[in-house]
């Protein structure tokens, strides 16, 4: 079966620092790969999604970067990071454009 | 612009009554649909999906969902509610051609014993 792993769970960082999430679904080939964030008592908004090695899209412009090195591993980064960067990220992979996606547990980000 | 919206914020039920958690999409085609749930802390788990066919579909956890073209709507059911589905609800719809899901706002449920 396939499972989806993400961390770390909880992060605090400070503003400027950093940043790497990391994502990887076991199981699959070639998975379509998302990275949503969260805002508290917002929906979901969809931040990147990748269909193959190397091929990012952004949705949105941000302080954020995407990438992916490898066919299951999906990167989500900062060089330096904004308060407004907090917020619970999450990714997901689905099989393929028109299928539902499943959802890794999530990492909380504090910027502080 | 596709759309989905949940226009209840927060719901109140009591254990054993039954639940209805409104979601209603706007799509040029018929879309596929989603609804999934959110502990606190946690990531989402599908609970059902609608991509044609039948328009009453079965989910997990007693869940279902029944899919109305004329109303736009996508509603989630369940008979008799459970303190443990104490949860957030996602409602999300996927567009023919397009590769990510638009969600809703998310309604969370609250359950008194």
């Amino acid at each position: 079966s396939q499972t989806i792993h993400q961390w770390p769970a909880t992060l605090v960082q400070p503003v400027g620092s950093p940043l790497s999430l990391e994502c990887t679904v076991e199981g699959t080939s070639n998975p379509n790969l998302y990275w949503y964030r969260q805002a508290a008592g917002r929906g979901l908004q969809l931040l990147f999604y990748s269909v193959g090695i190397g091929q990012i899209s952004s949705e949105v412009p941000q302080n954020l970067s995407a990438s992916r090195p490898q066919d299951r591993q999906f990167i989500l980064s900062s060089k330096k990071l904004l308060l407004s960067d907090s917020g619970f990220y999450l990714c997901a992979w689905s099989r393929d454009v028109n299928t539902e996606a499943f959802f890794g547990q999530g990492t909380r980000l504090t910027v502080v | 612009a596709q759309s989905v919206t949940q226009p209840d914020i927060h719901i109140t039920v009591s254990e054993g009554a039954s639940l209805e958690l409104r979601c209603n999409y706007s799509y040029g085609a018929t879309p596929y649909l989603f609804w999934y749930v959110q502990s606190p802390g946690q990531g989402l788990q599908l609970l059902l999906k609608y991509f044609s066919g039948d328009t009453l579909v079965q989910g997990i956890k007693g869940f279902e969902a029944e899919f109305k073209r004329s109303q736009s709507s996508f509603n989630l059911r369940k008979p008799s509610v459970h303190w443990s589905d104490a949860a957030e609800y996602f409602c999300a719809g996927l567009s023919g051609g397009y590769n990510k899901l638009i969600f809703g706002a998310g309604t969370r449920l609250a359950v008194h014993p």
